[in-house]
């Protein structure tokens, strides 16, 4: 079964509103999760990092007010994107990491988002 | 920033034969990841390669870190392998996010 649980998996929200992403470890604690994004197309590219307790990093180029990251508890860290526009329109994926395996990294289903 | 190149990026080939999907990286890694995507999305974890070599059924990962290369085989090939293959690498420890190749989509007719 999911190591790593998303959700949701697909959502289509309306320009100008805001959309949260959940990303759940089920059955291990977390203090570092990633959050990706994919457009069509293309690679996957890491968004930023979330820290359990404390502020997300974010890559170069991401837009930290945009793109609100939290990470509140040791299994589950949100995702929202608010204001959304068409062009943040994309594939989004987050990772964590599994201590007990060797840090093997696991993926949630991914949630693909439509801004109409 | 660690540039992850890989080869072929598509690749069309009959069941049962061998396939070899190259991956090479510019900077120094951690840890290199072979990663499945499926035309849904979804994301396996296929390999973490630090150095030598693994296998897992159908699958064989090598890595070179002095040439900065890792190759990823499948033998006796199956329609069911059709998927996009990517290649992913970690600089740091486990705080530091991956960075990954453009993927290699591979196609298996039967």
């Amino acid at each position: 079964g999911a190591v790593v649980s998303q959700h949701p998996s697909r959502v289509i929200c309306k320009s100008g509103t805001s959309v949260k992403i959940e990303c759940r470890s089920l059955d291990f604690q977390a203090t570092t999760m990633f959050w990706y994004r994919q457009f069509p197309k293309q690679s996957l590219m890491l968004m930023a990092t979330s820290n359990e307790g404390s502020k997300a990093t974010y890559e170069q180029g991401v837009e930290k007010d945009k793109f609100l990251i939290n990470h509140a508890s040791l299994t589950l860290s949100t995702l929202t994107v608010t204001s959304a526009h068409p062009e943040d329109s994309s594939f989004y994926i987050c990772s964590a990491s599994r201590p007990s395996e060797g840090n093997t990294i696991y993926f949630g289903e991914g949630s693909w988002l439509t801004v109409v | 920033k660690n540039e992850v190149e890989q080869s072929p990026q598509n690749l069309t080939a009959q069941e049962g034969e061998f396939i070899t999907i190259n991956c090479s990286y510019s900077v120094g890694i951690s840890a290199l990841h072979w990663l499945q995507q499926h035309p849904g999305g979804g994301i396996v974890s296929l390999f973490m390669l630090s150095s030598g070599k693994k296998k897992h059924g159908r699958l064989i990962a090598t890595i070179n870190i002095q040439e900065k290369h890792s190759s990823l085989h499948i033998t006796a090939s199956h329609p069911r392998d059709s998927a996009v293959y990517i290649c992913a690498v970690r600089s740091g420890g486990g705080a530091d996010g991956l960075t990954f190749g453009k993927g290699t989509h591979l196609i298996i007719q039967p």
